[in-house]
């Protein structure tokens, strides 16, 4: 089993530019979910999906938008990208309704917008 | 909403001494979570805590939850360089629920 499989690792964005951040889990969990975590501030919430066909916001939603796709796949995108969404951006998933709901992580995007 | 503070940020330890850190809760917690990450990593799950009191041990690890359920410590006891890393704790307002809320994390240095 991948885990959580999320990709590009690194990006460097024009500031204006898209781009997509694509995530993938092979664990048949229910939820998942897109956190940014930049120095000093632990891991924020960007957007999460409880289940295939809802999404919902989170802590810092501005700026993005997803889609999930399927049960599998849950997309991050960032439509005009600016400097201050430079970060690291992780997709993350977790089965819900169960007392193990661990979440897993995916190893990482690296964002640079300039 | 929910807050989880964490603390300290940031702790510096000579290899061999303990370290702990602390997580507060603004509400009551169904259960608790901590996660490691290390540097250049993502956060891996070292273990959850539900029943109030609890305490659970992985080697030189003591991970503890309150009575009140709403703080939790992990403790290192005689720490190593593998131990560098941030820990977080995350916690889960209800059984079930959708999100987690992290504490910001503290980061532990090592030096040998």
């Amino acid at each position: 089993n991948a885990g959580v499989t999320q990709t590009p690792k690194f990006q460097v964005l024009k500031t204006g530019q898209s781009m997509t951040l694509q995530c993938a889990q092979d664990m048949n969990h229910n939820s998942m979910y897109w956190y940014r975590q930049d120095p000093g501030m632990g891991l924020r919430l960007i957007y999460y999906s409880a289940s295939e066909g809802t999404t919902d916001k989170g802590e810092v939603p501005n700026g993005y938008n997803v889609s999930r796709l399927n049960k599998r796949e849950f997309s991050l995108r960032l439509e005009s990208a600016a400097p201050s969404q430079t970060s690291v951006y992780f997709c993350a998933s977790r089965v819900t309704g169960d007392k193990g709901n661990t979440i897993y992580f995916g190893e990482g995007s690296w964002l640079t917008v300039v | 909403g929910q807050q989880v503070m964490q603390i300290p940020q940031y702790q510096h330890v000579q290899e061999g001494e303990d370290f702990t850190t602390y997580c507060n809760s603004s509400t009551t917690l169904s259960n608790i979570q901590w996660y490691k990450q290390r540097p250049g990593g993502h956060p891996v799950f070292l273990i959850q805590l539900v029943k109030s009191g609890e305490v659970k041990k992985q080697k030189r690890l003591t991970f503890q939850f309150g009575e009140a359920k709403k703080n939790s410590s992990l403790h290192i006891t005689a720490t190593q360089t593998t131990d560098v890393g941030t820990y977080f704790c995350a916690g889960n307002p209800h059984s079930g629920y959708s999100t987690l809320t992290f504490g910001k994390g503290t980061m532990l240095l090592v030096s040998p």
